[in-house]
């Protein structure tokens, strides 16, 4: 198992751009994964394998890796994007597990 | 477009289990894996283990060995969670996920099963 560091919290005015880092050691082999919640409902995922976005995400949503850090940017951030985001990693290399980072609430000033 | 549909919230009594179902619709059943996840008050995620429904085996974070079980019922689409010895501390928001877009990324989730933990 390992671990997967978050800060906890971003803030950002609107139409500014957010970037919220997650840290891991298995970073560098692992795909990251990013999901946003929102009060009282389910994760969404946002971004998966590190940069890809599922259909029906706004593109202003974007992923990159580097090294043991990955980074979820928003850029022109909107009132509705304020929210709690998680990075998630899995292992199948051994025992299968997923890991998810503590969280960072972002909030639009 | 796949769904899955939680039981209903539960209130349980220290040292007692909860069992909450998820059941799919809308694909393959046997196809995909399910997780569970769950989410305590305030705090953040928590992945507690996986079952492979065609394959019939389960997979479980090392925090909740011996404690949890996750079975999958293929003739009704039903993935289930099983969790003993509850405690105080398991008081949570319970979710089912499952990847469908890639493997490991939870792109469809249920609504969640809230279960309370009190005397």
């Amino acid at each position: 198992s390992y671990e997967l560091t978050q800060p906890p919290s971003v803030s950002v005015s609107p139409g500014q751009t957010a970037r919220i880092t997650c840290s891991g050691d298995a970073l560098p082999k692992q795909y990251a994964y990013w999901y946003q919640q929102k009060p009282g409902q389910a994760p969404v995922l946002v971004i998966y394998k590190d940069s890809e976005r599922p259909s029906g995400i706004p593109e202003r949503f974007s992923g990159s890796s580097s090294g043991t850090t990955v980074t979820l940017t928003i850029s022109g951030v909107q009132a509705e994007d304020e929210a709690d985001y998680y990075c998630q990693s899995a292992d199948s290399s051994g025992t299968y597990f997923v890991v998810f980072g503590g969280g960072t609430k972002l909030t639009v000033l | 477009q796949v769904q899955l549909v939680q039981s209903g919230a539960e209130v349980k009594k220290p040292g007692s289990s909860v069992k909450v179902s998820c059941k799919a619709s809308g694909g393959t059943f046997s196809s995909y894996t399910i997780s569970w996840v769950r989410q305590a008050p305030g705090q953040g995620l928590e992945w507690m283990g996986r079952i492979i429904p065609i394959l019939g085996i389960a997979n479980y974070a090392q925090k909740f060995q011996g404690r949890v079980t996750i079975t999958a019922d293929k003739s009704t689409s039903t993935a289930y969670m099983e969790l003993s010895s509850l405690r105080s501390e398991d008081t949570a928001v319970y979710y089912c996920a499952t990847a469908i877009v890639a493997d490991d990324a939870f792109d469809i989730w249920g609504q969640g099963t809230m279960v309370t933990v009190s005397s």
